[in-house]
């Protein structure tokens, strides 16, 4: 089983949408969970952490399941400008002093069209 | 808005020759990471360094890597005989505890 697994997409949809990425992740000692996003050819950039409570910032919002050790991204309302590449991201480490080690999901491409 | 910054944005360079990236973290943080990406795969950890040293690796940062911080602001990573499959997109992260943030990348090229 691959550490970071997420639908492999890719997602094509209109404005306005409201659209959803799942990713599983293998360990169950994983301490962090983050998305980030990715556009072609440019670094990783950090979208929002993902708190066991959930959380929203704007039109995202992040679940965690650490009990089917599952990971969700909801876009609502989409934009042009969220077309990229939606990376799940987990930090494995289990409290060691390392804060390290971020393993990456393949990442799920998203196009929004008008 | 404090940034990772990175030169050279583009490297090219001949199997064997050494290369030098460097990175400029974002100036309060303690923790300081590399990454590689190669062209339409995912991003992969390297290494990572915390109080000028090395705190772990991956099995990709063989004995051909090595990093420093020289100057108390500069991070670097040292290839010492390229191979035509260290062509990869190499990101510098820093992070002040948890959450890591991303310079702009350098692009190797190995010929």
């Amino acid at each position: 089983r691959k550490e970071v697994e997420q639908d492999p997409g890719p997602f094509n949809v209109p404005e306005g949408a409201t659209v959803a990425f799942n990713c599983t992740y293998s360990n169950s000692a994983s301490q962090s969970f983050f998305w980030y996003r990715q556009d072609c050819r440019k670094e990783p950039k950090l979208l929002m952490s993902v708190y066991s409570s959930g959380n929203e910032d704007g039109r995202f919002t992040a679940q965690l399941n650490r009990a089917s050790q599952y990971i969700s991204l909801l876009i609502r309302d989409s934009k042009l400008s969220d077309s990229a590449t939606y990376l799940c991201v987990v930090n494995f480490n289990a409290g060691g002093t390392s804060y390290g080690k971020l393993t990456f999901g393949q990442g799920t491409i998203l196009t929004v069209h008008p | 808005e404090p940034e990772v910054t990175q030169t050279p944005s583009h490297q090219v360079t001949q199997m064997g020759q050494e290369v030098i990236l460097r990175c400029v973290p974002i100036s309060n943080h303690l923790y300081f990471y590399w990454y590689r990406q190669i062209l339409g795969q995912k991003v992969e950890f390297l290494v990572s360094f915390y109080n000028n040293e090395i705190s772990e690796k991956s099995e990709i940062f063989d004995d051909q890597f090595s990093v420093e911080r020289p100057d108390g602001s500069n991070f670097t990573l040292k290839i010492r005989s390229t191979k035509l499959e260290d062509s990869a997109m190499y990101f510098c992260a820093s992070s002040p505890f948890n959450e890591q943030f991303f310079g702009p990348g350098t692009r190797l090229t190995v010929l």
